[in-house]
């Protein structure tokens, strides 16, 4: 079965530390990753994806995620964590058999400062 | 560009109703995709349309349903609402169907409560 895993509800980091938002996959076939960030009261904002190529991702406001094939794992990271980057944050990989776009459960991701 | 727009934003109803919700997406995308949020069972998708078509569906019942016009605006349609219903319905369009290559790029979704 298709299926993306965030194995932490919440993570929390003080602001100028490094963050990391876990993600774990199973997918038939060439995985299709992506992560998107949610804020209070809005729609999902694509950060960014992995189809081929380099594993390591970058995307939008100083996101990065690194694939790794033989841990099915792609997570999210940044060098130094901004208040601003507090929000809720999937993860979602495409089932090419059932042709849908296949969500985590989601990360809160507070960063104190 | 403007971005995707959903109307209405926030929408209370009682059981037993229906309701109509609108997507309108980012001018030359043609395909739009449907996802209900909870709190207990996160993003399910719904359906997706392309070129008015309903390419792919969620495991909902057929009380959900939608259509999508001409111009790529979609609407979809909850019959007989229940409690469970209650989410944020949220609605994505992308360049083309399927979602392999193509982010999606999200509303701000519509607030749905059913009392």
């Amino acid at each position: 079965a298709q299926s993306v895993a965030q194995p932490e509800d919440q993570v929390n980091v003080a602001e100028g530390n490094p963050l990391t938002v876990k993600c774990t996959y199973s997918v038939s076939g060439n995985p299709y990753l992506f992560w998107y960030v949610q804020y209070p009261n809005r729609g999902l904002q694509f950060l960014l994806k992995y189809i081929t190529g380099d594993n390591l991702v970058k995307g939008s406001y100083g996101f990065e995620a690194e694939f790794n094939k033989s841990q099915t794992s792609f997570h999210l990271k940044k060098p130094s964590a901004l208040v601003s980057d507090s929000a809720l944050y999937f993860c979602a990989v495409f089932s090419g058999n059932t042709g849908k776009l296949i969500f985590g459960q989601g990360t809160t991701l507070q960063v104190k400062p | 560009k403007a971005g995707v727009t959903q109307t209405p934003r926030y929408l209370i109803k009682t059981r037993g109703q229906q309701v109509t919700l609108s997507c309108s997406p980012i001018s030359g995308h043609r395909s739009v995709s449907w996802y209900q949020q909870t709190p207990g069972q996160g993003l399910q998708f719904l359906f997706e349309y392309f070129s008015e078509t309903q390419r792919n569906k969620g495991n909902f019942p057929g009380r959900f349903s939608g259509r999508q016009f001409s111009n790529s605006r979609s609407e979809m349609n909850v019959s007989t609402l229940e409690l469970g219903d209650s989410a944020l319905y949220l609605c994505a369009s992308s360049l083309e169907a399927g979602g392999r290559h193509n982010e999606q790029f999200f509303g701000p979704g519509t607030r749905l409560t059913v009392l």
